[in-house]
């Protein structure tokens, strides 16, 4: 149990467009959702805390105008890139924390979506 | 200075032998520490959680250690195989004292490659 999936695993879209990352829980509800960046050879940096039905809290230095989030259900957030420029290319993980039973807030992570602006 | 260091950065063994990967934190309080496996590429995928008064937990061929007095954890492998070879990242989850709930600090990883 506790699976988390992300739509698309990659994406390649030109400078400008505006492209939506979905993550899913599968098996479990999750109030709580996470959205990380990660660049190559580096850690994974946490850009904002999705929680259902409510706004997203984003992290310092993160434009919540540039990386929109939606927590619609407790099953699903999105993380939507506008306006897409090359410095956004990056892999992209989210996770989701389990509502029941839940067991030291544990997050479990989806498997990530490379993103390339070109 | 990241919270969070790890050591070695990298690390080459041959396949069937041991290793120890080390994380030293600095984060206070903490609610728990996690070692999490990452292969290129792909999202992590939890090994071993250990909160403060717990100094070790195993998950197969990985054992995790945890000294919080010393504010220090390792994270042994024993009999390694080539599909070991990935990231190993140390994360510490630090409860967010408004709201609740907790916040992860992660390390920089040791990638680790086994070889025949």
């Amino acid at each position: 149990g506790a699976v988390v999936s992300q739509h698309p695993s990659r994406v390649i879209c030109k400078s400008g467009t505006s492209v939506k990352i979905e993550c899913r829980s599968l098996d479990f509800q999750a109030t709580t959702m996470f959205w990380y960046r990660q660049f190559p050879k580096q850690s994974l940096m946490l850009m904002a805390t999705s929680n259902e039905g409510s706004k997203a809290t984003y992290e310092q230095g993160v434009e919540k105008d540039k990386f929109l989030i939606n927590h619609a259900s407790l099953t699903l957030s999105t993380l939507t890139v506008t306006s897409a420029h090359p410095e956004d290319s990056s892999f992209y993980i989210c996770s989701a924390v389990r509502d029941f039973p839940s067991s030291y807030n544990e997050q479990f992570f989806g498997p990530g979506t490379r993103l390339t602006v070109l | 200075k990241n919270q969070v260091e790890q050591s070695p950065q990298s690390l080459i063994i041959l396949e069937g032998k041991n290793c120890t990967l080390q994380c030293n934190y600095t984060v206070s309080p903490f609610s728990n520490l996690r070692w999490y496996k990452q292969d290129t590429g792909r999202g992590p995928v939890s090994l071993t959680i250990m909160t403060f008064s717990e100094n070790t937990k195993s998950n197969g061929r990985y054992t995790a250690t945890l000294d919080a007095d010393t504010k220090q954890s390792s994270l042994h492998i024993t009999a390694s195989q080539l599909s070991d070879s990935a990231s190993y990242i140390c994360v510490v989850s630090v409860p967010i004292l408004t709201g609740g709930g907790n916040k992860l600090t992660f390390g920089t990883g040791t990638q680790l490659k086994v070889e025949l």
